[in-house]
């Protein structure tokens, strides 16, 4: 079974640019999540779908961050324009059901951003 | 901040030793998930424990919880070089959101 699948795995862009993160949820999973580390710092809560419905967008940093799961199956994330501070790595993740004693939430590889 | 904080910050051991890392949080929590980072790679989901549940194996992992201290540890017994990787522990909230704490990074020396 595959896992959580993202693209790209690396991206470099110039402020101002825009870039556009996918991911593909573990098959079946109708929970996504996007996390980003950024410039070593912990690993942070961005946002969560249930199926294409966002249930709570409260991590997302500011409005030049916008994310889309039309579908309900994969997803994107989009920056524009990027900024310097958006450097760092975004993850995707995803898991089965919610339920109230927590479900096993399995990540992606990440997508690795440079914005130079 | 409901963060765990992992313990200790950086851990430098021999291969064939036993490695211990802590993690501590501060409010109530549904479960507790770590999960290891090799450099440059992506997250990987070592073990979930829940809040009523005290000790969990899987393999050369141990993992405890104990809630009255809100703290956990994770301990990899017989380690190898490819253990080489940052270890996290998150706590979650409710049923779909973690905490990620800000990692131990372990060096296992051949």
């Amino acid at each position: 079974e595959a896992g959580v699948t993202q693209f790209p795995s690396h991206s470099v862009i110039e402020k101002g640019q825009t870039v556009t993160l996918r991911c593909d949820p573990i098959s079946g999973h109708d929970n996504l999540y996007w996390y980003r580390r950024v410039m070593g710092k912990e690993i942070k809560f961005l946002l969560h779908f249930v199926k294409e419905s966002k249930q709570d967008e409260s991590g997302m940093p500011n409005n030049r961050f916008l994310a889309e799961r039309t579908g309900g199956t994969y997803s994107t994330l989009k920056v524009q324009p990027a900024e310097l501070e958006d450097s760092g790595v975004y993850f995707c993740a995803s898991s089965q059901g919610q339920g109230t004693t927590g479900n096993t939430i399995y990540f992606g590889e990440g997508s690795w951003l440079t914005v130079v | 901040s409901q963060q765990g904080e992992e313990d200790p910050q950086a851990l430098s051991i021999q291969e064939g030793e036993n490695a211990t890392m802590n993690c501590s949080y501060k409010t109530s929590i549904n479960n507790l998930q770590w999960y290891r980072q090799n450099s440059g790679r992506g997250l990987v989901h070592l073990i979930l424990i829940r809040s009523n549940e005290r000790e969990k194996h899987s393999g050369r992992l141990r993992v405890t919880l104990d809630t009255s201290k809100k703290s956990s540890s994770l301990l990899i017994t017989a380690s190898r070089a490819a253990d080489t990787a940052s270890y996290f522990c998150a706590t979650g909230y409710s049923s779909y959101k973690l905490i990620f704490g800000s990692g131990t990074r372990l060096l296992v020396r051949p």
